[in-house]
């Protein structure tokens, strides 16, 4: 799996506590992405970076914030779960566009959250 | 509004038929195209890109075109096997400089032996 690791694989908590979800990559790719996957909704992007320090908005980022101190460690916070949040979250990289042709995204093993 | 849908939530053939699946958008102008396979309890892993300058792309038994006029892209898998079972998602990047995907919500391809 391209090097990637999610912690934890699975996590129950309940509505109300903050939760952290964590991405690990061994490749050194500059671009990291959570993604949540829905039924009927696919994957939706939530947060991205670009580099250390460097993040923005996707598409469902409410109620989600990001850091990203390290280039191999990428966090997504959920500062007060809620059931809507609900989900099966996938952390994905992407390598500088000097180093290939393909832009493809490698994708993590995903994290199923389930908020009570 | 901007929108990717993909044919159906479900495609079913017969093994050595050629499997179509269809990804069309509205409101978007993508720079590239992508084809991902996602099988049960795993992440997407990459299949293959198609640039908008190019009509068509072909990789062993796949093959993806893209039609940048009609808003389309077709993802082909000829002489399907039932190990090819599994949901095939289409992304659009729309920019290139932030390298973000929008992806559809999938076809899931079942090949019957």
């Amino acid at each position: 799996d391209a090097g990637i690791t999610q912690s934890p694989r699975h996590k129950v908590t309940e509505t109300g506590t903050p939760v952290t979800l964590r991405c690990h990559q061994t490749e050194n790719h500059r671009y990291m992405y959570w993604y949540r996957q829905d039924p009927g909704h696919g994957l939706r992007l939530i947060h991205y970076s670009y580099g250390v320090k460097d993040t923005d908005k996707g598409e469902v980022s409410d109620g989600y914030s990001v850091s990203r101190s390290k280039t191999e460690d990428f966090l997504l916070t959920l500062e007060s779960a809620t059931s809507s949040q609900t989900s099966v979250y996938f952390c994905a990289i992407s390598e500088s566009m000097a180093s290939g042709d393909h832009n493809e995204q490698f994708f993590g093993p995903g994290t199923r959250l389930t908020v009570l | 509004s901007q929108k990717i849908e993909q044919n159906s939530e479900a495609l079913n053939i017969q093994e050595g038929k050629t499997a179509t699946l269809t990804c069309n958008y509205t409101n978007y102008s993508p720079a590239y195209l992508q084809w991902y396979r996602q099988d049960p309890g795993r992440g997407p892993v990459f299949l293959l890109l198609i640039r908008e300058n190019e009509k068509e792309k072909r990789k062993e038994r796949l093959k993806v075109t893209f039609d940048t006029t009609l808003k389309q892209s077709l993802f082909h898998i000829t002489a399907s096997q039932p190990a090819d079972s599994a949901t095939y998602l289409c992304a659009l990047c729309t920019d290139t400089g932030r390298r973000a995907l929008t992806f559809g919500s999938g076809t899931r391809l079942q090949v019957q032996p």
